[in-house]
């Protein structure tokens, strides 16, 4: 119940498209969802987050959507670009708790030229 | 800022020699974590300490591991003795008021027991 899990294991998708990864969960208590993006060599970065009060989030080109009902949400990379190639992970938390983050498994994504 | 400061950025070591991983997180974040992150098990939450107190250890896989944080600018992970499984990327994070501001991570140090 505590695990989040996280689809597709890789991605391919050609530049100026839109890229989508999903996530889902079981425990409801779950309260805080971040998407961390993860270059080679390098350690995770957060790049958007999001609580269960709102469907969805965007940033720049980059867009959560929460469906608080299915327990899912995904983060969707519009106009793809070579720079955003990278592993992504999405994770939870849950309320109450100020550090422990449960991880997904993480996303390979190539944004190819 | 330099961000989070990790030392060695790669370490190749015989089994059953003593590792030990630095790192030093930024300067005003009251929070560190220690990560380790392999292809089979992704992610993982070895310690956790706020304000130079180990919070939660339960993450630390066996007696082998221990984690110390003498001030607020400094903190060790020691692997002894070291095993060829704990082979894996460790990362040190650090944090200034939970979750919603984000980890900010180092760049790791990537472990190689032979």
């Amino acid at each position: 119940q505590q695990q989040v899990k996280q689809s597709p294991q890789s991605l391919i998708v050609q530049k100026g498209g839109i890229s989508i990864i999903n996530c889902a969960y079981e425990n409801t208590a779950f309260d805080y969802f971040p998407w961390y993006q993860q270059f080679p060599g390098k350690g995770p970065a957060l790049l958007i987050a999001i609580r269960p009060d709102v469907s969805e989030k965007k940033e720049g080109r980059f867009t959560i959507s929460f469906n608080k009902s299915a327990k899912q949400f995904s983060l969707h990379i519009m106009d793809s670009q070579p720079g955003d190639s990278a592993t992504y992970f999405c994770a939870a938390s849950t309320a109450g708790s100020n550090y422990q983050l449960i991880w997904g498994a993480g996303t390979k994504l190539i944004i190819k030229p | 800022d330099a961000g989070v400061i990790q030392s060695p950025r790669h370490e190749v070591t015989e089994m059953g020699q003593e590792v030990t991983l630095r790192c030093k997180p930024i300067s005003g974040h009251n929070s560190l974590f220690w990560y380790r992150q392999t292809m089979m098990r992704g992610l993982e939450l070895l310690i956790y300490f706020n304000n130079n107190v180990p919070i939660d250890d339960s993450g630390m896989p066996e007696d082998r591991f221990s984690a110390k944080m003498p001030n607020a600018s400094f903190s060790t992970l020691k692997i002894q003795p070291s095993e060829p499984r704990d082979s894996a990327v460790y990362f040190c994070a650090s944090n200034e008021q939970g979750l919603d501001y984000g980890y900010t991570f180092g760049s790791g140090t990537r472990l190689t027991v032979v």
